[in-house]
């Protein structure tokens, strides 16, 4: 079974550009979530998706930045534009999204620099 | 947002010895998670945990959720090189979906 897929696997643009990152989950997982991780950090939640909704985006800065999931299935996270302090690891993990089973896995993350 | 207390944070061990870690809370949580993460890769998981008092086992990695719900412990026997990497706990409370995250325990094992 493959499983959550991510691209690109690294990004360096320079600051006021625009990035969007890509996340294809595991198949038949409902659930999927974006999350930012800093260096020597754990995940932090920017937003969950059940199906096509997004259900939590309380920490999702939306001034700059948004995502979409439109068939369900794959996912799109947008910065726009990317900031200094945006530099970091951009997580997509998925789970089946029962209540009591939250088991989500992750893909590998992409790497963003901004200059 | 609130973390988990995780502890310790970095571990620096001979190859063979045994490893314990664990993650408190001040609150009750109803699912525990243990991940590990390698250079350039997302959180791996390794073991779940879904009862208070619940042993879990996969290899030669052993954890348990604490009978308060607030705390859980993750112990590795006879380390090897390959155990090398970032493991990270995170804690579900109640329903919500949304997993609370320590800040994890770096291991490193000298061969």
């Amino acid at each position: 079974e493959a499983g959550v897929v991510q691209s690109p696997r690294y990004k360096i643009i320079e600051k006021k550009q625009p990035v969007a990152f890509w996340c294809n989950p595991i198949s038949g997982h409902n659930t999927l979530y974006w999350y930012l991780q800093n260096l020597g950090q754990g995940p932090e939640l920017l937003i969950r998706y059940e199906n096509e909704e997004a259900v939590d985006d309380s920490q999702l800065p939306k001034d700059r930045f948004s995502a979409e999931r439109l068939k369900g299935v794959d996912s799109t996270l947008k910065i726009q534009p990317a900031e200094l302090g945006d530099s970091a690891v951009y997580l997509c993990a998925s789970s089946l999204g029962t209540a009591t089973l939250n088991e989500q896995f992750f893909g590998p993350g992409t790497r963003l620099t901004v200059l | 947002g609130q973390q988990l207390n995780q502890s310790p944070q970095s571990m620096f061990i001979q190859e063979g010895e045994d490893v314990s870690m664990n993650c408190t809370s001040s609150s009750i949580f109803n699912t525990w998670l243990w991940y590990k993460q390698e250079p350039g890769e997302g959180p791996v998981l390794l073991i779940a945990l879904y009862k208070a008092g619940e042993l879990t086992s996969n290899g030669r990695l052993t954890a348990q959720f604490g009978i308060t719900r607030k705390d859980s412990f993750l112990n590795i026997s006879a380390s090897i090189p390959s155990d090398v990497g970032i493991y990270f706990c995170a804690g579900q409370l109640g329903n919500n979906r949304k997993l609370i995250w320590g800040l994890g325990t770096s291991l490193a094992v000298n061969p």
